[in-house]
């Protein structure tokens, strides 16, 4: 079963423009991961939130954790059409390794 | 990118074959992953291993099988491919870091049974 949702499926918007996409999951987690996914290449890893953190920076992302509505959010500002792509969230709610529970993923296209 | 070397990367077998894929790292990272990618679907988990000869099942490993009798190596055995297993399947690592760990990729196969 799946354990994070992404929300929008699909998010279309221009250069500049800010980018949110929602992240809802299930169970109790450790963590909460995004990454992203480019057409046929392999998932690289964004950023990492742990449940204790309400919010995390790095770059132009950010990422906010609320574990009281088992939501998440990712936000990229200043988009740019390089940031076209997939983006997955993924629950860790183990304490061995990462045996992460991934949504369906949000597609976003930045059009220039 | 982190060393990870996934063999073959595209493959088409005849259903009814047994098909066996590679996951190589350089990382000596502890814990490996198999995962399938399908439309719909996000990834699954498959099988995943914490250590040599150490693996357990996935939500998705029923017609699979894996062995990891090196640090580096982890193999996925589909004992007789069917249809449905028809798909992009990756392979992740980690290393546990104190209480959270991000995981790295391979580049995916991709597998299509006829």
């Amino acid at each position: 079963s799946q354990q994070g949702e992404e929300d929008p499926q699909a998010l279309s918007i221009q250069e500049g423009e800010n980018a949110t996409m929602n992240c809802s999951y299930k169970t109790s987690i450790n963590n909460l991961q995004w990454y992203r996914q480019n057409s046929g290449r392999g998932l690289v890893h964004l950023i990492l939130i742990r449940s204790n953190e309400r919010e995390k920076h790095s770059g132009r992302l950010r990422v906010t954790l609320d574990t009281s509505k088992k939501s998440s959010s990712l936000l990229i500002t200043a988009s740019r059409a390089a940031d076209t792509a997939s983006y997955f969230c993924a629950t860790d709610a183990g304490t061995s390794g990462s045996r992460l529970t991934f949504g369906e993923g949000t597609q976003l296209t930045v059009n220039p | 990118d982190a060393g990870i070397t996934q063999s073959p990367r595209h493959k088409v077998t005849e259903t009814g074959t047994p098909v066996t894929l590679r996951c190589h790292q350089t990382e000596n990272h502890r814990y490996m992953y198999w995962y399938r990618q399908d439309p719909g679907h996000g990834l699954r988990l498959i099988h995943y291993s914490y250590g040599v000869k150490d693996t357990d099942k996935g939500e998705v490993s029923d017609g699979y099988s894996v062995s990891r009798s090196k640090t580096e190596d982890f193999l996925l055995t589909l004992e007789s491919a069917t249809s449905s297993q028809t798909s992009v399947y990756f392979c992740a690592i980690s290393e546990l870091q104190g209480a959270a760990t991000e995981a790295f990729f391979g580049q995916g196969t991709r597998l299509t049974v006829v």
